[in-house]
């Protein structure tokens, strides 16, 4: 079975700063791809930045970025320069070959 | 906008009744999801339907059915509903939904049930 554990509930960070939320993984295949979800109060599921599993290069788009563990099965996010708009749910999920397996989310609020 | 459209937003029912939640998928996107989302459950897949054959289930009650058309748009089935089964109902698309394939999911806005 896919599992997926965001240990951290709820953070907070003031603007501007930088922030790591936390996921580790667990699963058996070989093939499989991590992503990063943000869920604003709107709740429409925003896709933040991806990984392939395959790959060793750390994922980056803009002020996001991954830090790709596979040995230990962590996927963190770090969010720099971290503004208002970034408030939201954060979703860790583990693509495999059929669905994807979310973790319970990290609320993240951006504090003035 | 990811491309992905569900209908209707907000349904208010009661219990034992029977609801359809229709999903649109991104032109092209073969692979259609179903999640829910609830408060004490997170977020849980359901089922999935690939060029309008059942590929993969999850989570789903024998209450709770779906289907794939022609046009690839698809529908998701509640009955004798109940009141745990209130919750954002989430569509997904994705171009392909294969063993090895890459499998970037889009998200359609969500249907939010309320059984009452």
């Amino acid at each position: 079975a896919q599992t997926v554990t965001q240990s951290q509930p709820e953070m907070s960070v003031q603007e501007a700063e930088t922030v790591t939320l936390s996921c580790t993984y667990d699963t058996s295949e070989n093939n499989y791809y991590l992503f990063w979800y943000k869920q604003p109060p709107s709740r429409q599921m925003i896709l933040v930045i991806r990984q392939e599993a395959y790959k060793q290069q750390n994922a980056t788009e803009n002020r996001f970025s991954v830090n790709f563990q596979k040995a230990a099965k962590s996927f963190s996010l770090k969010i720099s320069d971290s503004q208002l708009g970034d408030t939201a749910m954060y979703f860790c999920a583990l693509g495999g070959s059929e669905k994807l397996v979310f973790g319970k989310g990290t609320k993240l609020t951006v504090n003035p | 906008d990811s491309g992905v459209t569900q209908t209707p937003k907000h349904l208010i029912t009661a219990t034992g009744q029977r609801v359809t939640l229709r999903c649109s998928p991104r032109s092209g996107d073969l692979s259609v999801y179903w999640y829910q989302q609830s408060l004490d459950q997170g977020l849980q897949f359901l089922i999935q339907y690939y060029n309008g054959e059942e590929r993969a289930k999850g989570n789903i009650l024998e209450r709770f059915s779906a289907q794939q058309f022609p046009d690839l748009h698809s529908e998701l089935n509640l009955s004798s509903l109940e009141l745990g089964d209130s919750a954002l109902y989430f569509c997904a698309s994705s171009v392909v939904g294969g063993v090895s394939s890459y499998n970037e999911q889009f998200f359609g806005p969500g249907t939010r049930l309320t059984v009452l």
